[in-house]
């Protein structure tokens, strides 16, 4: 099983910085095959990125993702009040696996 | 929009099981794998189980080897997932979740990024 640990486990920033968010995977992910979702409190999440760095449907191009093989980064180029929220990235190159979250809050 | 529609919250007791479905709305079921994972209370998401709702092979992790029953309604358009032997650590929001590229045969089973999300179902399993 691929385990991804992501870092850091909470990233304090004042909105209008820059986020940073990095997963790392215990083995090599194939075909790009990693997504990142955003969960708000009390909802389910929602797909930002797949494949790297495919941006979903209707996901605002402030949000940007990178890597390849073992080490993947969500980027946000400037923080909007909206985008304070729990980050997780998936892999789906052997079966399904999650990182265990990155919360993103307002400094 | 496309939706993912689930029944609602359900509360028993330990050694029960649980019933979850999960309906398509405004989309075909039958064209794109379904998932289910769960969130435990102020944890992370932890992925359960496929299912191809087509032709109804399942997969899951292995964790919940001997409790887990995923099934499909093609008449319906729903799937259900059946969790047994609950315990207080069953204690979750479970979610299902469409594949994001559409399924290619009846008897394959393939991981994929998740487009689709259902709202969630609340399990709360207490005495």
């Amino acid at each position: 099983e691929i385990v991804l640990t992501q870092s850091p486990d909470t990233l304090s920033l004042f909105p209008g910085e820059r986020a940073t968010l990095s997963c790392r995977a215990s083995q090599s992910v194939s075909s790009n095959s990693l997504a990142w979702y955003q969960q708000r409190p009390g909802q389910a999440p929602r797909l930002l990125l797949y494949g790297v760095s495919n941006r979903a449907t209707g996901v605002p191009d402030r949000f940007s993702g990178s890597g390849s093989g073992t080490d993947f980064t969500l980027t946000i180029s400037r923080l909007e009040p909206v985008d304070f929220a729990v980050y997780y990235c998936q892999q789906y190159a052997g079966s399904n696996t999650f990182g265990q979250g990155t919360k993103v809050e307002i400094k | 929009q496309v939706q993912l529609v689930q029944s609602g919250a359900e509360m028993k007791e330990p050694g029960a099981s649980v019933k979850v479905s999960c309906k398509g709305s405004r989309y075909t079921l039958s064209n794109h794998y379904i998932y289910w994972v769960r969130q435990a209370p102020g944890q992370g998401l932890e992925w359960m189980g496929i299912i191809n709702p087509r032709g109804g092979a399942t997969s899951h992790t292995q964790k919940f080897q001997g409790r887990i029953t995923m099934t499909r309604d093609t008449s319906r358009s729903s799937v259900h997932m059946e969790l047994s032997s609950l315990t207080s650590e069953d204690t979750a929001v479970y979610f299902c979740a469409r594949s994001g590229d559409a399924m290619v045969s009846d008897a394959t089973l393939d991981y994929n990024y998740m487009d689709v999300w259902g709202k969630g179902t609340t399990v709360i399993v207490s005495s």
